[in-house]
């Protein structure tokens, strides 16, 4: 299934099934680009990162896909499992912009048995 | 052994009160942030401190004040609580790589604070 996080969407899918969470960004001077997991009642817990001179990265099940023509980022998430139910952001930053991240505002992704 | 520790996990208090948060991280990073995420889950950030200098000072109000008192704490403190903070906070912890920024935040399991 796929999703566009604007206001906090909700993409339910089978488990088993691949996830894409879509991330639009606004900035075009952003180079630096992260997703985060929240768990409810946790904290947000890295998961995979990319800068703009790249278009793909893979991590262990996870893939993230940058378009810097459209400003667009997606996060593709592989046989997804229960434990993999959470709120996903993404965060962008530039080069010179200090540490501060701006965070997108979240997609719920709830796993279906 | 959590890496970034902050404390109370749950505050409730009345308006006009003032109240801290504090926290920890064991992590031995150089920069620490304090996050706020509202009731629909919007993160964002406040204040930022390399090693016990402040270097992020977003739009807060100056009831707000952070104090770290080594790299390894960073305490909040709220003057003067108003309904409009409520919130959960989050104390974060990174490391910069020879000054470049990582993105890898390392993130508390946050504060709820209610203000009645």
């Amino acid at each position: 299934g796929e999703s566009v996080g604007l206001h906090l969407p909700t993409l339910s899918v089978q488990e088993g099934d691949n996830s894409i969470i879509n991330c639009a960004y606004s900035n075009s001077a952003s180079d630096y680009f992260i997703w985060y997991k929240q768990e409810s009642g946790k904290g947000p817990q890295f998961i995979i990162d990319i800068r703009s001179n790249m278009d793909k990265r893979q991590g262990q099940r996870v893939t993230v896909l940058l378009n810097k023509t459209v400003k667009h980022l997606s996060l593709q998430i592989a046989a997804t499992q229960p434990g993999d139910s959470a709120v996903y952001f993404c965060a962008e930053t530039f080069t010179g912009g200090g540490n501060k991240l701006t965070f997108g505002t979240g997609t719920q992704l709830k796993v279906e048995l | 052994d959590t890496a970034v520790s902050q404390t109370p996990k749950y505050l409730v208090t009345q308006m006009g009160n003032d109240k801290s948060i504090k926290c920890e991280q064991n992590l031995g990073h150089d920069t620490m942030y304090w996050y706020k995420q509202d009731s629909k889950k919007f993160l964002k950030i406040m204040f930022s401190y390399n090693n016990k200098e402040l270097i992020i000072n977003e739009t807060v109000p100056n009831r707000f004040s952070p104090k770290s008192p080594d790299k390894a704490h960073l305490n909040l403190h709220i003057n003067s609580l108003e309904l409009g903070d409520s919130a959960v906070y989050f104390c974060a912890s990174s490391q910069t790589d020879r000054g470049r920024f990582t993105g890898e935040l390392f993130f508390g399991e946050g504060s709820r604070l209610t203000v009645l």
